[in-house]
């Protein structure tokens, strides 16, 4: 079995549709993060959680929402979802310190119309 | 000019050859490093890590890191076709206490039978 999983997969909606991507692991791991990819632009981070009381905004974070709501599980939101957010979502999770590695699930392939 | 700069490629190297692999980052205070390995629509996995100057060895793969000039470079030894696949670069920038991974956008490798 996959260590952190995503779901769904591939989603595609329409403009000001909300919609929720979740992502959970197995690891044990506190830290979760989420990036998305776009071509050309490469990961960057949308939001970043510690710990289960710890939120914390990337980059990238307008027009989105997380939602921790266990140490496995870290949720990503688009509250009204607009074209431009059209891209491959991933989560990543990390044991605590920042030398160690991230883990990458699958990803999930978002179209927004 | 951008934090972790790559070159995008894409980079043409015939099999059995030395691909080498580049990226600068701008803040002299990193400390971690990290080259990950993305093939088409799959997510990333982590390569190397290097946070020492020198290199730093791990089969085929070589990372090399100069903090005087900010750079850090990744060698593939006798390179195969499967080696062909997209590798970003990662640095936590500003060093500890930065909790934060900052990607290139990496640079496409075709490993040419």
């Amino acid at each position: 079995d996959a260590d952190v999983t995503q779901t769904p997969r591939n989603r595609i909606t329409k403009t000001g549709k909300r919609i929720m991507l979740e992502c959970s692991q197995t690891k044990g791991h506190d830290r979760m993060y989420w990036y998305r990819q776009d071509p050309g632009l490469g990961l960057r981070l949308i939001y970043y959680s510690f710990d289960v009381k710890d939120i914390n905004k990337g980059e990238i974070s307008d027009g989105y929402s997380v939602s921790r709501q266990a140490q496995a599980k870290f949720s990503l939101s688009l509250e009204s979802a607009i074209p431009n957010q059209t891209a491959l979502y991933f989560c990543a999770t990390s044991v605590g310190h920042t030398t160690d590695t991230q883990y990458f699930g699958p990803g999930t392939r978002l179209t927004v119309l | 000019q951008k934090e972790v700069e790559q070159n995008s490629g894409p980079l043409s190297v015939p099999e059995g050859a030395i691909a080498s692999l580049n990226c600068t980052y701008s803040d002299r205070v990193s400390q971690s490093f990290f080259w990950y390995r993305q093939y088409s629509g799959k997510s990333p996995e982590l390569i190397m890590s290097i946070y020492s100057n020198g290199d730093k060895e791990d089969g085929r793969f070589t990372a090399q890191l100069n903090k005087a000039s900010q750079y850090v470079s990744l060698l593939i030894r006798d390179s195969q076709p499967s080696d062909s696949a997209t590798y970003l670069c990662a640095v936590n920038l500003r060093g500890f206490g930065n909790e934060k991974l900052t990607f290139g956008t990496g640079t496409r490798l075709t490993i040419i039978p």
